[in-house]
């Protein structure tokens, strides 16, 4: 097993510039997170999925899009990108345990998104 | 969710037990703390949970108190590899609430 993958590992964009970063995880969870990391602080939560075809908003939204299409793979959209977008991006998936999420998250190996 | 408060780096001496502290003192009953790392710039790796009782696997043990209001984690026999920051999470296992929190968590060092 791949585990959860990241498509691009590194990208370099201009202001108002978009690109969609590719979460795919061979795992067969129904549970699907993006995350974003700025130097110095933890993980804040951009969306998650619950199962395909269903996307939530997390703690900060704004300016991302996502879709989940599939159940394997989940998008992460920034529709025109701005210098505040500059962090690394973590995927993450977890199965379904008693009708609620798993205990663990199992993550990507991130995306260093530079936004200039 | 409850709020966590971590010490913001500790050493330790290669193939001694790191205990981290962790205070979550407004936790309430239903809530789990979980434990994660990051090593490097890699993506979190999760480590383990709890809800009350103290909890072991092969990575680590977790001590919870008896009023919940702190746990530990305690990697028995600290290698160079543990060299990590290590997150304390106190989350509710709800439908619904999937999220995980946080914080800016604790720098491990393990010292030859």
């Amino acid at each position: 097993n791949a585990g959860v993958t990241q498509t691009p590992k590194f990208r370099v964009l201009k202001t108002g510039q978009s690109m969609t970063l590719l979460c795919a995880q061979d795992m067969n969870h129904e549970y699907m997170y993006w995350y974003r990391q700025d130097p110095g602080m933890g993980l804040r939560l951009i969306h998650y999925s619950v199962g395909e075809g269903t996307t939530a908003k997390g703690e900060v939204p704004d300016g991302y899009n996502v879709s989940r299409l599939k159940k394997q793979n989940f998008l992460l959209g920034l529709e025109s990108a701005a210098p505040s977008q500059t962090s690394v991006y973590f995927c993450a998936s977890s199965y379904r345990r008693f009708s609620r999420a798993s205990y663990e998250q199992y993550f990507g190996p991130g995306t260093r998104l530079t936004v200039t | 969710d409850a709020k966590t408060t971590q010490p913001t780096s500790m050493d330790c001496a290669e193939g001694r037990a790191a205990n981290l502290p962790c205070n979550h003192s407004t936790i309430s009953g239903n809530e789990y703390v979980y434990w994660y790392r990051q090593i490097h710039s890699q993506g979190p790796q999760y480590i383990i949970h709890g809800l009350k009782n103290n909890e072991t696997n092969e990575m680590a043990s977790l001590i919870i108190t008896e009023d919940r209001k702190s746990s530990t984690l305690i990697l028995p026999h600290a290698t160079l590899r543990d060299t990590a920051v290590y997150y304390c999470i106190v989350r509710v296992t709800n439908f619904g609430n999937e999220k995980l929190t946080f914080g800016t968590g604790t720098r491990l060092t393990i010292i030859p």
